[in-house]
C-alpha cells in the first residue's frame, strides 16, 4: 500500500463547479499535511497547509480527518486557471526531519 | 529576488556519462533536497542535506551522488550507474524556522534525457 494515495483523475468539471479531492495516508503518526499545486511541466507550489480544525483560503477549503486518515481539498466556483495537478503531501514521522511523502497527484481540468 | 535556481533547464546524457545538475538557493535555508519525478508517479526523494557538509540518502539514492560544501549549493550528479535517468529532477529547500520548516520550496526543475 502506498503511504499517500490519491485518485489520479482526471476530474473534468465546468467553470463554476465545486470539486473535491480526497487523499488517504497510511502512517497514523504523520504530523503535517499539505496540498501543493503543480502546473504541467512546472515545479510544485504550496497551495495550503492543512490544519486539524480545517482551514479556508478564498475558494479553497482543506480538511483533515485523523481518525480516518484522510485529507480533503474542496474548490468552489472553479476557474479555468485552477486546471492543474493537485498533490497531497504528508510529513512522515521519524527518519529525516522534514521528509515529505508526495501523492501521485489528482489532475483537474476545468472546462469553459 | 529570493529563490531556488536550477540549471540547466534541459540536459541530455550520453551512455556512460556522468552529468551534474546545479541547485542554488539564496533563501538562507538550512535543508536542501533532491527529488525525481516520473510520469504518473509522485516525487521520490533521492538525497537530502540538513546542514553544510552533511547529507543523507533518500529512497532512491543508487546511481546518484551529492555534495554540500556551501549552504546555498547542493549539486546532484547522475552517474553512469543510474540506468534509467530520464526524469524531471526537482531541488527543494526548507527554512530552519520552526513555524516554516515543513514547507518546501522548489526550483523550476531540470529535465534529463538520455541520448
Amino acid at each position: 500500500r502506498k503511504e499517500v494515495e490519491q485518485d489520479p483523475g482526471p476530474f473534468n468539471v465546468p467553470e463554476g463547479a465545486t470539486v473535491a479531492f480526497n487523499c488517504t495516508y497510511s502512517n497514523s503518526a504523520s504530523q503535517s499535511f499539505f496540498w501543493y499545486r503543480q502546473d504541467c511541466r512546472k515545479e510544485p507550489k504550496l497551495l495550503m497547509s492543512v490544519y486539524s480544525s480545517g482551514n479556508e483560503d478564498g475558494r479553497f477549503t482543506a480538511q483533515l480527518n485523523r481518525a480516518s486518515q484522510y485529507i480533503s481539498l474542496l474548490i468552489r466556483d472553479s476557474k479555468l486557471s485552477d486546471s492543474a495537478t493537485y498533490l497531497c503531501v504528508v510529513r512522515s514521522y521519524g527518519g529525516a526531519t522534514n521528509k515529505l511523502i508526495f501523492g501521485t497527484g489528482t489532475l483537474l481540468a476545468v472546462q469553459p | 529576488d529570493g529563490g531556488i535556481t536550477q540549471s540547466p533547464k534541459y540536459l541530455f546524457r550520453k551512455e556512460g556519462q556522468n552529468v551534474t545538475l546545479s541547485c542554488e538557493q539564496n533563501l538562507n535555508h538550512d535543508a536542501m533536497y533532491w527529488y525525481r519525478q516520473d510520469p504518473g508517479q509522485g516525487l521520490r526523494l533521492i538525497y537530502y542535506s540538513q546542514i553544510v557538509n552533511d547529507f543523507q540518502k533518500g529512497d532512491i539514492a543508487e546511481g546518484y551522488s551529492v555534495s554540500r560544501e556551501k549552504k546555498e549549493s547542493f549539486p546532484l550528479t547522475v552517474t553512469s550507474a543510474q540506468k534509467n535517468p530520464t526524469a524531471f529532477y526537482l531541488c527543494a529547500s526548507t527554512s530552519g524556522d520552526i513555524l516554516a520548516k515543513n514547507i518546501q520550496y522548489f526550483g523550476a526543475g531540470t529535465r534529463l534525457s538520455v541520448l
